[in-house]
């Protein structure tokens, strides 16, 4: 079956860092992908859809410019959390829609930031 | 805008028990519809989903829902509870594609089970 790869599980950084998070497709090509965010005891919060090869487009409140989405391949997408403040940690989890499929999509088994 | 609702953040069972986890949805265009599985720091496994075809859809592990257009609900079942059930449910709608096919997310159910 599909499969999505996320790394890394789990991530302590200092405030001020920025970290890099990648979702790959690991047996599928995967047009576009999806990051969401979610705090403990909530649901997933769709961040931003990632389309291979153009920019990602991001919800309502989220900023781009503090998470970056490259989509370069249609295996790959990353988001990168810059200047990240303790206010970022949170479980981050990507999905990958595979190309031409029937709406499935995959979700990568989530990245826990911890910001100190 | 599409959304879903899931009725009880938090449902306890007894094991050998009938699961049921409520989820209404609105969309302005036909959804498709999902069920999700979420255990403690994992991803989502998909349990099952509805594309339009039979309403009533069977999953993994014994889960079943029915899409129910008249009453805009897509409710999860499972007649008979296992301990290895208790985590949280996801219920999601998609638009098809008409927005990007972005997937949207129910509020969660947790699910305990009850020896």
């Amino acid at each position: 079956g599909a499969v999505v790869s996320q790394h890394p599980s789990w991530v302590i950084c200092k405030s001020g860092t920025s970290v890099k998070i990648e979702c790959r497709s690991l047996d599928f090509q995967a047009t576009t992908m999806f990051w969401y965010r979610q705090f403990p005891k909530q649901s997933l919060m769709l961040m931003a859809t990632s389309n291979e090869g153009s920019k990602a487009t991001y919800e309502q409140g989220v900023e781009k410019d503090k998470f970056l989405i490259n989509h370069a391949s249609l295996t790959l997408s990353t988001l990168t959390v810059t200047s990240a403040h303790p206010e970022d940690s949170s479980f981050y989890i990507c999905s990958a829609r595979e190309t031409g499929g029937v709406y499935g999509y995959t979700f990568g088994s989530g990245t826990r930031l911890t910001v100190v | 805008a599409q959304s879903v609702t899931q009725l009880g953040s938090h449902v306890s069972v007894s094991e050998g028990a009938l699961v049921l986890l409520r989820c209404n949805y609105s969309s302005s265009v036909p959804p498709y519809l999902f069920w999700y599985v979420q255990y403690p720091n994992q991803g989502l496994q998909l349990l099952l989903k509805y594309t339009s075809a039979a309403t009533l859809v069977k999953g993994i592990n014994g889960f079943e829902a029915e899409f129910k257009k008249s009453e805009t609900s897509f409710h999860l079942t499972k007649p008979s509870a296992h301990m290895s059930d208790a985590a949280e449910y996801f219920c999601a709608v998609s638009d098809r594609g008409n927005q990007g096919g972005k997937l949207i997310f129910g509020q969660g159910t947790e699910l305990s089970v009850k020896p």
